[in-house]
């Protein structure tokens, strides 16, 4: 168990749809990454936020937004979802901007139909 | 663009056997390097990582690898596989402490009795 935890683990919707996924850090660590991982894409990260800030962007479709809340918890919201939307997301946490190690939660797969 | 490459997205040896997992990146710059392993309908865990230092890194269940810059490598190893060494396995690279990974595409593990 990494401490990183995520809700909910599996999510089913339709096209169009926008769902929000959800992910609480490590107790103590400031850094959340947000990650999708699928079969012809294989690990992206898509973003990055400390202490409730964006601080670097990967591949995140513009249909897609994170936050990071004051309790350090973080939203990955995903809009007009698609076909090839469904993956799974990963949620992973680092004490800060300065630690390499990042400490990846249990992802919540997401299936569109 | 940083990219890494995993040799092989599959790979069986008996139980008892070594182990390896070959991982090559491209870059100019000295990188930190990663491996994580994956098992099924889990997230990733760091097995070892390399920042500075020693080039040759031991890392959790046995594993280790070691960091060849001439090479641009960064291979694991384990001198005798278990069965419950058969997962799914991932190299990374960040070239920014804190900063996005960019992993490769992964290798399967399997382990035959």
């Amino acid at each position: 168990d990494s401490g990183v935890t995520q809700t909910p683990k599996h999510l089913i919707t339709a096209t169009g749809q926008r769902v929000t996924l959800r992910c609480s850090p490590r107790s103590g660590d400031l850094s959340v990454y947000w990650y999708q991982q699928s079969l012809d894409q294989g690990l992206q990260f898509l973003i990055q936020y400390y202490n409730g800030e964006e601080r670097a962007k990967g591949n995140i479709l513009e249909r897609f937004s994170a936050q990071q809340f004051p309790d350090l918890h973080s939203e990955l919201n995903l809009s007009s979802l698609e076909l090839g939307d469904s993956a799974l997301y990963f949620c992973a946490s680092s004490v800060g901007l300065a630690e390499v190690e990042q400490f990846f939660g249990p992802g919540t797969r997401l299936t569109v139909l | 663009a940083q990219s890494v490459t995993q040799l092989g997205s599959h790979v069986s040896v008996s139980e008892g056997a070594l182990v390896l997992l070959r991982c090559n990146y491209s870059s100019s710059v000295p990188p930190y390097l990663f491996w994580y392993v994956q098992y099924p309908n889990q997230g990733l865990q760091l097995l070892l990582k390399y920042t500075t230092g020693a080039t040759l890194v031991k890392g959790i269940n046995g594993f280790e690898a070691e960091f060849k810059k001439s090479e641009t490598s960064f291979h694991l190893t384990k001198p005798s596989a278990h069965m419950s060494d058969a997962a799914e396995y991932f190299c990374a690279v960040t070239y920014n402490y804190g900063q996005n990974f960019v992993f490769g595409p992964g290798t399967r593990l399997s382990v035959l009795p």
